[in-house]
């Protein structure tokens, strides 16, 4: 089962800064945090993934509270091509025998 | 050039059928996986290999038999088909890393959308 809360969907405006939420309380402490996001009829996309340091890349940036029960997904300016499920996905970090395991994830519509 | 590439992107057959999902990934990646995405969307792993070696095997039918001829390929075939069986197939693969390595994630293929009829 995924270890993870996400609210099943968000909208956001076209140019704004997209934050998406995660919660998970249960994390362990080798546990990374994982985003990937899946835009339809493709296969799924890595983004981003941090252990408890504020993360960024050239897609998202990834907060991550100092408890590490939760994180933020931040697209800093949206577009229409946003447009997505995003996962969070807790798992230990390169571990060959775990696997990355998706919840429902958060569908994210860009509005125009 | 695709990075990780499925054929065929679409398969249809009849329930009782054998058919095999070929992938490729060309990234030298050690490890590859398959994941079946059910209508409702759920994504589920079914298995996985590092270096031909069957590392994940999830509660899946036996009917469904991974191959790894090398660690650039791992096909999928799937005996007996049934009407649940229908359902987009992805093959993903990844990369154990050394110290201080980027990593990437895994990289997935476009998917293999099987419909049994």
């Amino acid at each position: 089962d995924a270890k993870t809360t996400q609210p099943p969907s968000m909208d956001c405006a076209e140019g704004r800064a997209a934050n998406l939420p995660c919660n998970h309380s249960t994390i362990s402490g080798n546990e990374y945090v994982y985003w990937y996001r899946q835009i339809h009829s493709q296969g799924p996309q890595y983004i981003i993934h941090g252990l408890k340091n504020n993360e960024t890349n050239e897609m998202a940036s990834l907060i991550i509270t100092e408890d590490r029960k939760s994180s933020t997904l931040i697209l800093p300016h949206a577009t229409l091509r946003d447009t997505a499920v995003y996962y969070c996905i807790v798992r230990v970090d390169m571990n060959r025998d775990d696997k990355i395991i998706f919840g429902k994830g958060t569908r994210l519509h860009i509005l125009p | 050039d695709t990075a990780v590439s499925q054929t065929p992107k679409y398969l249809v057959t009849q329930m009782g059928n054998d058919k095999s999902i070929k992938c490729e990934q060309n990234l030298g990646h050690d490890t590859m996986y398959w994941y079946k995405q059910d209508s409702k969307k759920f994504l589920k792993i079914m298995f996985s290999y590092n270096n031909k070696e069957l590392i994940i095997n999830e509660t899946v039918p036996n009917r469904f038999s991974p191959k790894s001829p090398d660690k650039a390929h791992l096909n999928l075939h799937i005996n007996s088909l049934e009407l649940g069986d229908s359902a987009v197939y992805f093959c993903a693969s990844s990369q154990e890393l050394g110290l201080g390595a980027k990593y990437y994630g895994y990289t997935f293929g476009s998917g293999t959308r099987l419909t049994v009829v």
